[in-house]
């Protein structure tokens, strides 16, 4: 039940294409649900996330779409660049009481120039 | 700049040595987390903090200590009981619940 699955586990797109990422989560309390993305050697950085009152969140190129009866939501990054290229993490947790996040396996994602 | 900083950046330990990893954030957070990562895993909680003189165990604390005598700092202490150390150790902060976590840079512990 405290499980976030992610998927997939390494993903390759061309310069411009759509990068899309797919996380699914089993514990129906979870009602906070980020993303992060970390370059090598470094500490993982919040680019974006949702709560469960809204299906879809936009900030720039990064969105992330949400579907609460299927209990899945997934990072989409349109015009995905070459310095997009990291890995990501889909994460959740319960957004009262202490914030312990439970993540996703990670998704390394490279785009081709 | 506000942050968090991490050290050593790279540690190594001994068999049956005890070693400690340093964080340090000057955000004026409540809450600290220590997290553990391994190649495939994600990242997973060791310890957590919510406010200063007070700690929970996370999902793998075992072989692993921490305090929390001040609210800047939340030091991990890897112990000789854990038997596989060798990881990157993540050290995060938060407002508290509800609110984002910012993380450090890690340190990489190896075992020689």
């Amino acid at each position: 039940q405290q499980q976030v699955k992610q998927s997939p586990q390494s993903l390759i797109v061309q310069k411009g294409g759509i990068s899309i990422i797919n996380c699914a989560y089993e514990n129906t309390a979870f009602d906070y649900f980020p993303w992060y993305q970390q370059f090598p050697g470094k500490g993982p950085a919040l680019l974006i996330a949702i709560r469960p009152d809204v299906s879809e969140k936009k900030e720039g190129r990064f969105t992330i779409s949400f579907n609460k009866s299927a209990k899945q939501f997934s990072l989409h990054i349109m015009d995905s660049q070459p310095g997009d290229s990291a890995t990501y993490f889909c994460a959740a947790s319960k957004k009262e009481g202490a914030q312990k996040l439970v993540f996703g396996q990670g998704t390394r994602l490279t785009i081709n120039p | 700049d506000g942050g968090i900083t991490q050290s050593p950046k790279y540690l190594f330990r001994k068999e049956g040595q005890n070693v400690t990893l340093s964080c340090e954030q000057n955000l004026n957070h409540d809450a600290m987390y220590w997290y553990r990562q391994d190649p495939g895993q994600g990242l997973r909680l060791i310890y957590y903090s919510q406010i200063v003189n007070d700690f929970q165990k996370g999902d793998i604390a075992e072989g692993y200590s921490v305090s929390r005598e001040k609210k800047e700092s939340f030091p991990l202490t890897v112990t000789s009981a854990q038997k596989n150390p060798t990881a990157f150790y993540l050290c995060a902060s938060s407002r508290g619940g509800g609110q984002p976590q910012h993380f450090g840079d890690g340190t990489r512990l190896s075992i020689l």
